[in-house]
């Protein structure tokens, strides 16, 4: 696609339930990102993926928090019984290598614990 | 961490200049990059710095000092539409660690 794309873009959830977003990357780029935005926070690093391997998985908040990519394409971050502290904005990026500082973002997914 | 500072808020007269100043401790990054937010947007590249100096780009400019620690965004003939957070983040192996932002209201 023309751009990355993000989906939901809003998604209000119980706490404790299970959530999926999903983040399709411009067609070609090889690496993918994922950041989380806290209100009045800076962007904070979760994981990056080469291919469908996740090289660094160092800022995953916890084990309730998983991230897979499939066919050098789509992804898909899954929280697990979710808590209201992982109320933020879920950002992901894609480049077209891993060297490659011209990252795109999508828009993100608003993800609401209640 | 990268304790990458920025001022939370800044505000700025359409047609003014307006500095907005980073500061970090990290030992060695890749690059120095700035990003424009709009609300509920996706944060958009403006521009980076490897080595130190000044990178012009339009109405645009990024300085980079290492051995200060410092750099700042420099947003000449402001216009309205630049109402935006501003991001200042270091790139290394392969990640970007950002500053909590500046928020610039641009005013008539």
């Amino acid at each position: 696609g023309a751009g990355v794309s993000q989906s939901p873009s809003n998604k209000v959830t119980e706490k404790g339930k299970d959530v999926e977003l999903r983040c399709d990357p411009i067609s070609g780029h090889t690496a993918l990102y994922w950041y989380r935005q806290s209100l009045g926070q800076g962007l904070e690093f979760l994981i990056y993926f080469q291919g469908n391997s996740a090289p660094d998985k160092s800022g995953l908040p916890s084990d309730r928090f998983s991230a897979e990519r499939t066919g050098g394409s789509v992804s898909t971050l899954t929280i697990q019984r979710t808590q209201q502290e992982d109320s933020a904005v879920y950002l992901c990026a894609s480049s077209l290598t891993r060297t490659d500082y011209g990252y795109t973002f999508g828009s993100g997914t608003r993800l609401t614990v209640v | 961490g990268q304790n990458i500072d920025q001022p939370t808020e800044m505000t700025a007269t359409e047609g003014a200049i307006v500095q907005i100043n980073c500061t970090y401790q990290t030992s060695g990054f890749n690059g120095l990059f700035w990003y424009q937010q709009h609300a509920g947007e996706a944060p958009t590249f403006l521009s980076y710095n490897v080595l130190d100096g000044l990178e012009e780009k339009g109405r645009f400019s990024s300085f980079l000092s290492r051995s200060k620690g410092y750099s700042y965004l420099l947003l000449k003939e402001l216009q309205m539409k630049d109402s935006a957070s501003y991001l200042c983040a270091l790139y290394n192996f392969n990640k970007f660690y950002f500053g909590s932002g500046t928020k610039l209201n641009v005013k008539p």
